[in-house]
């Protein structure tokens, strides 16, 4: 069975630039959620949907944005990009939301702003 | 606030030795805890996890153990191998919300012939 799949594997935009980074699940799970690594830390939470819904959302600025579609795939979305946005973005899916549902992780989308 | 802090940035441990990787947390709404493992240009792969209900959950060579009065995990590899050198990620989740994991900031492990 295929993983999660992310999409692009990398990215360069300039500050101020727009950038949608692409997830799918893995099959029959209906849980998409977004992490952000920056270099040298743990990966920190932005997004969790749930059956297309938003179900939780992390300490970032309203410049991210998120969306589930019928399929449960997902797009992250970061407007106005900032040097600061360089990281790689995880996406993890899991079958519910129940807590002891184990997340499982995409290869991730390194995102370069210059 | 770094709810869930590894101390230890690296580790060196030779092979067949035991690796003990330390993880600690603040948020006493934690229940559930998990590893892990992280290689170069790849996403984390799940390792072991543990309910707050148990205090050792084992998987081979994998060993997680649980000190909830003193909001303490380990993860010990016996015996270690070459192929465990990696980044190892410690995570929580308060299930009562969800699923969402807060981590800590890895622990470098290298495991040396």
């Amino acid at each position: 069975d295929a993983g999660v799949t992310q999409s692009p594997t990398h990215l360069i935009k300039t500050r101020g630039q727009h950038v949608t980074l692409r997830c799918s699940p893995i099959s029959g799970h209906k849980s998409v959620s977004w992490y952000q690594q920056v270099l040298g830390q743990g990966p920190q939470f932005i997004f969790q949907y749930y059956e297309k819904e938003e179900r939780g959302r992390g300490n970032f600025p309203d410049r991210f944005s998120a969306r589930q579609f019928p399929n449960y795939s997902s797009e992250l979305n970061v407007n106005a990009l900032l040097l600061g946005d360089s990281a790689l973005y995880l996406c993890a899916s899991s079958s519910g939301l129940a807590g002891a549902e184990t997340q499982y992780f995409g290869p991730g989308t390194r995102l370069l702003v210059l | 606030d770094q709810q869930v802090k590894q101390n230890s940035p690296s580790l060196s441990v030779q092979e067949g030795r035991i690796s003990i990787l330390n993880c600690d947390y603040t948020n006493s709404m934690f229940d559930y805890f998990l590893w892990y493992k992280k290689y170069p240009a790849e996403g984390p792969t799940f390792l072991i996890s543990i309910s707050s209900i148990k205090d050792k959950n084992e998987d081979g060579r994998f060993t997680v153990f649980l000190n909830k009065s003193a909001k303490h995990l380990s993860l010990h590899i016996v015996p270690s191998q070459p192929g465990d050198s990696a980044v190892y990620f410690c995570a929580a989740s308060d299930t009562g919300g969800g699923n969402k994991l807060t981590f800590g900031t890895g622990t470098q492990l290298k495991v040396e012939l």
